[in-house]
């Protein structure tokens, strides 16, 4: 089975502290995807970033940066210097190899307070 | 417009009614999702069409459940006899479908607010 855990369900910060969002997976297949998605309080899910297992290469992109680590199923999400336009909920999202069905986390609901 | 949309943005209905809910996907993709979202059981997959291929329909809750995509762009979800449970938000993505899997990019409507009384 599948399943992806985020154990964090609401985190707290102050604008210019650092958080990290951690992602647990769980899948059987050798080859899969996995994404993140920030969800803003209008509603609409935009996606951040995909990986596939084959890479491990750890990612930057601005404030944003994401460790994927296979041997513990791991694919956690850092903001650097958080601001207030964070503030959304983020899930991690799981897809195995020639599968339609995404598996999302529960999500976390960040709050960037000024 | 340039994006997924959706209709309506809100839907209220009395239990036992049948629903109807639209999306419209980025122009020229082929893949298009459907999702739900509610509080008692989070973001679910509901169902995935592909080109002219039959739909996979593995995540539909009921039979109660039924959704068409017609000429290969417009989707319709349907929810029969209308029940509280399905109350949520239900998503819809689209994607270029070049790939032949859904780990392409999804592109995501604002959603349909669905309230059933």
């Amino acid at each position: 089975a599948q399943k992806v855990t985020q154990a964090q369900t609401e985190i707290s910060v102050v604008e210019k502290e650092d958080v990290t969002l951690d992602c647990v997976y769980e899948t059987r297949d050798t080859t899969y995807y996995l994404f993140w998605y920030k969800q803003p309080p209008s509603g609409e899910l935009v996606f951040l970033i995909r990986r596939n297992s084959f890479d491990e290469q750890n990612e930057i992109s601005g404030r944003y940066s994401w460790n994927f680590q296979k041997s513990t199923s791991s694919f956690n999400f850092t903001i650097t210097a958080s601001q207030v336009v964070d503030s959304a909920v983020y899930f991690c999202a799981l897809i195995g190899w020639g599968g339609f069905k995404t598996i999302f986390g529960a999500g976390t609901r960040l709050f960037v307070k000024a | 417009g340039a994006g997924v949309s959706q209709s309506p943005s809100n839907k209220v209905t009395e239990k036992g009614k049948d629903v109807e809910l639209r999306c419209d996907p980025i122009s020229g993709h082929t893949a298009l999702y459907w999702y739900r979202q509610s509080l008692g059981q989070g973001l679910e997959f509901l169902i995935y069409f592909q080109g002219n291929s039959a739909p996979d329909k593995s995540g539909l809750p009921s039979d109660r459940f039924s959704a068409e995509r017609t000429g290969g762009s417009v989707s319709t979800l349907t929810i029969q006899r209308t029940q509280q449970e399905d109350s949520a938000v239900y998503l819809c993505a689209s994607s270029l479908g070049t790939s032949g899997g859904a780990w392409e990019t999804q592109y995501f409507g604002p959603g349909t607010r669905l309230l059933v009384l």
